[in-house]
C-alpha cells in the first residue's frame, strides 16, 4: 500500500460546473476525512466517514458539496455548480481508529475555478 | 476564538542551529491531542510528531520535539539540527475527545513559513 492517492491532482473548471475528486485511503484504516485548504491557511475539516457511514459535516460544506464513500473504501467529494470561491487545495486523509496516530493525507487536488 | 495560534508567520534559521515554532491552543476539553504537520512545496501534509494532553513526558521523535506547556496551553515544536530539507510550512492541529477512543477532526493553525539558510 503506496499511501493516500488523490485524483486527480489538479482540475481546472469553469465556474458552474461540476466536479468530482476522488480518494483511495490506507486500506486497513477504516476513517477518511476531507479538508480544504485555501492559500497561506492551514486545512479545514469539511467531513468525516468512519467506514461507509459520514458521521461529521462542517457547516463550510454547504448543499452544493456531497461526500460519498459507498462500500467504506474509496470516496468521492462532488462539488456543483462550483464558484470562484471554491477554488481550493482538497485534501483527503485516512487514519485508523486509535487517539495516537497521525492521519496520512494525500497530496491533494489543486482546484481551480475560473 | 482562534482553536489553534501560530503567531509567527515566517521563520529563518541557519543550517545546523535549532528553531523553535510558536503554537498554543485553546480547548476545555481535558482530553485532546497536539499535532504536528510539515507541508513542503509539493502540497503533502506529513505527520511529525504527537502529544496527548495526559503525556507525562514531552514527545521527541528524532530531531523534533515538543515542548508542552500544559498551564500555559503551548505546544511548541523544537528542531534540531536544522537541515535545508526543513524549509516548509509547518502546521500545529489538535484534536478534541482523545478518550472516547480518538476524536474525529484536526483544527490546524495557520502555520509558520520555516526557511532554512546556508
Amino acid at each position: 500500500d503506496t499511501g493516500v492517492s488523490q485524483d486527480p491532482r489538479h482540475k481546472i473548471t469553469k465556474r458552474g460546473q461540476n466536479v468530482t475528486f476522488r480518494c483511495d485511503p490506507i486500506s486497513e484504516h477504516n476513517r477518511l476525512y476531507w479538508y480544504r485548504q485555501t492559500l497561506g491557511q492551514g486545512p479545514e475539516f469539511l467531513t468525516y466517514f468512519q467506514n461507509e457511514a459520514q458521521l461529521e459535516k462542517s457547516r463550510l460544506l454547504s448543499d452544493r458539496f456531497s461526500a460519498e464513500r459507498p462500500k467504506g473504501s474509496f470516496s468521492t467529494l462532488e462539488i456543483q455548480r462550483t464558484e470562484q470561491g471554491d477554488s481550493a487545495m482538497y485534501l483527503c486523509a485516512s487514519s485508523e481508529r486509535g487517539p495516537s496516530l497521525g492521519y496520512t493525507f494525500g497530496s491533494g487536488t489543486r482546484l481551480t475555478v475560473v | 476564538a482562534q482553536k489553534i495560534t501560530q503567531t509567527q508567520p515566517g521563520m529563518f534559521v541557519q543550517e545546523k542551529e535549532a528553531v523553535t515554532l510558536d503554537c498554543t491552543y485553546d480547548t476545555s476539553d481535558p482530553s485532546y491531542g497536539l499535532f504536528w504537520y510539515k507541508q513542503p512545496s509539493s502540497g503533502e501534509m506529513i505527520f511529525l510528531i504527537y502529544q496527548g494532553s495526559y503525556d507525562q513526558q514531552n514527545a521527541t521523535e528524532g530531531r523534533y520535539s515538543l515542548n508542552f506547556q500544559k498551564a500555559r496551553k503551548s505546544a511548541n515544536l523544537v528542531i534540531s539540527a536544522s537541515q535545508l530539507g526543513d524549509s516548509a510550512m509547518y502546521f500545529c492541529a489538535m484534536r478534541e475527545g482523545e478518550v472516547t477512543g480518538g476524536g474525529n477532526k484536526l483544527t490546524f493553525g495557520t502555520g509558520t513559513q520555516l526557511k532554512v539558510e546556508l
